[in-house]
């Protein structure tokens, strides 16, 4: 199983561009890498997913280097709102051999 | 569209009384997870169902907890009996892909407090 490792939290202005890494050493060939968002008393919620290069979507950009042993998440001109839990997920798509570890995350607070 | 509905949200029971849990999964998901969450950690996987089967349960501690997924719906998760270890938020999730790491759609989760 693939583990990943995140820097424990993260401060940011509002305004800033917000990058968070996330190290996954021992990926699989197989493996996709997914970012999940956790707001206080609330599920997480999918964020992106990529298994390569970068992906872009409308609140969000994942970059993936060609080792695909690191992956980066950006957030554009972070708002109050992005204060959250950021977990980065890196697991297969297929098969009962499937298991996602969501680790501690990354608590990202955003300040005026 | 709905999302996945789980109740109760907050639930108090004193150790060693059983207590249940329930989630109705977004309709048309065959894939649905249970975790448990602790306080400051991320969720831990319990089990996964595809339909009504459990094909990862390696994390359900079986001595006490067990989950029922009946006609691949909505699922029950079961404590008896509770210990005070127990204490924390259970998610329910579910996805429309099948097995893998797939997007997975999270209830709000249910906050276990055991006295």
């Amino acid at each position: 199983l693939a583990k990943t490792t995140q820097p424990i939290s993260m401060d940011s202005y509002e305004g800033q561009e917000v990058n968070i890494t996330c190290s996954h050493n021992n990926i699989a060939t197989n493996d996709y890498i997914t970012w999940y968002q956790q707001f206080p008393s609330q599920g997480p919620r999918f964020i992106i997913q990529g298994y390569k290069t970068k992906v872009t979507n409308e609140v969000a950009s994942l970059f993936i280097p060609a080792d695909r042993k690191s992956s980066t998440l950006s957030l554009p001109r972070v708002s109050l709102s992005d204060t959250a839990v950021y977990y980065c997920l890196v697991g297969d798509r297929t098969g009962t051999a499937s298991k996602l570890t969501f680790g501690t995350g990354t608590r990202l607070q955003v300040t005026l | 569209e709905a999302g996945v509905v789980q109740s109760p949200r907050y639930k108090i029971i004193e150790k060693k009384q059983p207590v249940a849990f329930w989630c109705n999964p977004i309709s048309g998901h065959n894939t649905l997870y249970w975790y448990r969450q602790n306080l400051g950690q991320g969720p831990e996987l319990l089990i996964r169902y595809e339909n009504e089967e459990a094909v990862d349960d390696s994390q359900l501690p079986k001595d006490r907890f067990s989950a029922e997924r009946l006609k691949g719906v909505d699922s029950t998760l079961k404590i008896q009996p509770a210990e005070l270890g127990d204490s924390a938020v259970y998610l329910c999730a579910s996805s429309p892909f099948g097995a893998g790491n797939n997007e997975q759609f999270f209830g709000p989760g249910t906050r276990l407090t055991v006295l």
